[in-house]
């Protein structure tokens, strides 16, 4: 089955600074990949998404990037602001297409 | 729409008890899902369910039960609690054709 690995466990930047988290798959058959933010105390939300048709999708100063050859993308958030202090977390839909495989999680402070 | 809901928010457990943890969703999705989320393990499939009567396991489904008798609602039952079940689990639900997810608040539970 699919397999999500993720990296940094835990990232600290500055207030201002660039922030990139990364992931890699296991099933080239994949062909969907969400990222979610989840604050302290809620639920997961899901901030951006691409799918494997596209290697860059942008959203503000949130933007992701996938290299299918390598099967691995990334989350980029630029101009960091202490709200984006969160756990980030990366999935991929599973090779039955109905469910997610996630990463285990990327703790991001973002310093003032 | 109060979107995706749980209860409790908070519960402990003593070994060998059972409990049942309620979700409920009024977005007339048909897919739902229960995830534990566990100290750098992401968050791991325990039970999903495409529509009502139609439930399968995830990837972590023993010592849990489910059941889907109404698009609503998809309550997760726990029968003997064991101390390996401590972990925060989530809900979750998507439309048919959508990807997007909508995860619920969360259920804290300590098991002794």
């Amino acid at each position: 089955g699919e397999n999500v690995e993720q990296h940094p466990s835990t990232l600290s930047v500055q207030e201002g600074d660039s922030a990139v988290i990364k992931c890699t798959y296991s099933d080239s058959a994949s062909n969907y990949f969400p990222w979610y933010k989840q604050e302290l105390g809620k639920g997961p939300q899901l901030i951006i998404d691409i799918r494997s048709n596209v290697g860059e999708k942008k959203d503000q100063r949130i933007a992701v990037t996938l290299n299918k050859t390598a099967k691995h993308f990334s989350l980029h958030i630029t101009e960091t602001q202490p709200e984006d202090s969160a756990v980030y977390f990366c999935a991929a839909r599973d090779n039955y297409g109905q469910n997610f495989v996630f990463g285990p999680g990327t703790r991001l402070s973002v310093l003032p | 729409n109060a979107g995706v809901t749980q209860t409790p928010k908070f519960q402990v457990l003593k070994t060998g008890q059972s409990m049942t943890l309620q979700c409920a969703q009024d977005m007339n999705h048909e897919y739902m899902s229960w995830y534990r989320q566990d100290p750098g393990m992401g968050l791991r499939l325990i039970h999903y369910s495409v529509g009502a009567g139609i439930t399968d396991q995830g990837e972590v489904p023993n010592g849990y039960n489910v059941s889907r008798s109404t698009t609503e609602d998809f309550p997760l039952r726990l029968l003997s609690a064991a101390p390996s079940q401590t972990s925060v689990y989530f809900c979750a639900s998507r439309a048919s054709g959508v990807e997007t997810q909508y995860f619920g608040p969360g259920t804290r539970l300590l098991v002794l």
